[in-house]
C-alpha cells in the first residue's frame, strides 16, 4: 500500500523567511501525482500545488515551489517570503487511483 | 459560484445512533470524494463517486458505513450503529476531471460520538 510521511509534525518561520516542509511517500508506480493542500482552522483544503510524477521540471506556484526527487520518493515544499497567512496545517498527498494523505505539518509563523 | 456545501457542520450524537451527512457539490462536478480527519491525524480516502456510481468501496472502515450518491449530485455518508471511534470531522470534495486533479473541499462535518 502507498504510505506517505511527514516527518515533521510541527515547523515555525520568521515572516518573509523561507521554511521547506519535507514530504516522502513509497509507491511501486510510476505513474502518479502528488499534491500540497493547506489546511487553515476554518478546515477548509485548499490546494498548494500539484505534481505530475512523469514530469521532472519542478511546480512553481508564486511563492510555493517543490523538490520532487522521484528516485527518492520525495516531494518537499518550500514557501518563500513566508507571510503570516501562510500558518497552518500543511497536508501531503498522494494520489494513483485513490489519494493518500501524510500525518500533516503544522506551520506557524512568527511576526 | 458556490463551492461544496456539506451539513450539517457538527453532529452530536449518542452511541449506536445512525447518522446521515450530506455532501453537494460543485454544480457540474462528476466526481465526488469522501474523507475521514481523526483529531490530529491526516485524512483518510473513504469512497468515489464517478456519477452515481462507486467503483471502489474498499476504502470504508467498516459494514457500518455505506454512503450513496443520486442523481450525480447530492451524496449522503450514513454510518450506522454510530461507535466513538466514529468521531472526527468527515470531509466531501468534488472536481470535474477524477483523479489527478485539483479536489474542491467543503468545510466538513464535525460528528461527536458520545
Amino acid at each position: 500500500a502507498q504510505t506517505v510521511t511527514q516527518s515533521q509534525p510541527e515547523m515555525s518561520v520568521q515572516e518573509a523567511e523561507t521554511v521547506t516542509l519535507s514530504c516522502t511517500y513509497d509507491t511501486s508506480e510510476s505513474d502518479y501525482y502528488l499534491f500540497w493542500y493547506k489546511q487553515p482552522p476554518s478546515r477548509q483544503m485548499i490546494l498548494v500545488i500539484r505534481q505530475e510524477a512523469y514530469k521532472q521540471q519542478n511546480a512553481t506556484e508564486n511563492r510555493f515551489s517543490v523538490n520532487f526527487q522521484k528516485a527518492a520518493k520525495s516531494f518537499s515544499l518550500k514557501i518563500s517570503d513566508s507571510q503570516l497567512g501562510d500558518a497552518a496545517m500543511y497536508f501531503c498527498a498522494y494520489n494513483n487511483n485513490d489519494m493518500r494523505f501524510g500525518a500533516g505539518t503544522r506551520l506557524t509563523v512568527k511576526p | 459560484g458556490a463551492g461544496v456545501s456539506q451539513s450539517p457542520s457538527n453532529k452530536v450524537t449518542e452511541k449506536g445512533k445512525d447518522v446521515e451527512l450530506r455532501c453537494d457539490p460543485i454544480s457540474g462536478h462528476t466526481a465526488l470524494y469522501w474523507y475521514r480527519q481523526s483529531l490530529g491525524q491526516g485524512l483518510e480516502f473513504l469512497i468515489y463517486f464517478q456519477g452515481n456510481s462507486a467503483p471502489d468501496k474498499s476504502g470504508l472502515p467498516s459494514d457500518r458505513f455505506s454512503a450513496e450518491r443520486t442523481g450525480g449530485s447530492v451524496s449522503t455518508l450514513t454510518i450506522q450503529r454510530t461507535q466513538q471511534e466514529d468521531s472526527a470531522v468527515y470531509l466531501c470534495a468534488s472536481n470535474s476531471r477524477g483523479w489527478g486533479y485539483e479536489q474542491y473541499f467543503g468545510p466538513g462535518t464535525r460528528l461527536t460520538v458520545t
